[in-house]
């Protein structure tokens, strides 16, 4: 089966730096996406990990293991638009090659405080 | 900048009525993805194409719901007849398929149903 866990809520003060986890059991994996999403908004894509270690790509980095089945998006000098919800997407690859799919999570939603 | 259209952005309906949502992917993109987003969750798989194909269903109420894509470019979704728990947002999302993977999926705006 396939199962997406990261924390509901979360909340972090302006200009600090905020972690948010995710952990994943999928039938196959070829790699986990972190999408920003604002509130009445569509998705919009942050980063991408098929190969263990860290991405980092200015403010956000995002951080993988295949093993472990856990991945991390920091986000560093928290501003007030970071406000959003993040979700974590893996890549479920079957054996079947045109079939994979791309799984969300529930999305974890941060609060920034001024 | 390139982008995946959709129509309408809002839609109120009446339960048992029908109801399409019509999407246009990003040019050259051979895989869209119809999602199903409820308020506070993630977006929900409801069917995936690759050009014309239908690659996954599985989580599709058929009973209900039909998603068509007979060009292999734009596609439509249907709801009929619509029910209060379908009240959600509908997502299309389309991605290149490059050696046999598809890349990150873009999003459309959305179509955000009502139904009372």
């Amino acid at each position: 089966g396939q199962n997406i866990d990261q924390p509901t809520e979360m909340t972090a003060t302006e200009g600090a730096i905020v972690q948010i986890n995710c952990t994943y059991q999928t039938s196959g994996f070829n790699g986990l996406f972190w999408y920003q999403q604002h509130a009445g908004e569509a998705p919009t894509f942050l980063s991408y990990n098929v190969l263990d270690g860290l991405e980092e790509k200015g403010r956000f980095s995002s951080f993988l293991s295949r093993s472990k089945g856990y991945s991390y998006l920091l986000l560093k000098e928290l501003q007030m638009k970071d406000s959003a919800s993040y979700l974590c997407a893996v890549r479920d690859d079957p054996p079947s090659k045109r079939d994979d799919k791309i799984i969300f999570g529930k999305g974890t939603r941060l609060h920034i405080l001024p | 900048e390139a982008e995946v259209a959709q129509s309408p952005r809002y839609k109120i309906t009446e339960k048992s009525q029908a109801v399409a949502f019509w999407c246009d992917p990003i040019s050259g993109h051979a895989t869209l993805y119809w999602y199903r987003q409820i308020l506070g969750q993630g977006p929900e798989l409801l069917v995936q194409f690759q050009d014309e194909s239908v690659v996954d269903d599985s989580q599709l109420p058929k009973d209900r719901f039909s998603a068509e894509r007979l060009k292999g470019v734009d596609s439509t979704l249907k709801i009929q007849p619509a029910e209060l728990g379908d009240s959600a947002m509908y997502l299309c999302a389309s991605s290149l398929y490059i050696e046999n993977r598809a890349t990150e999926a873009f999003f459309g705006q959305g179509t955000r149903l009502t139904v009372v």
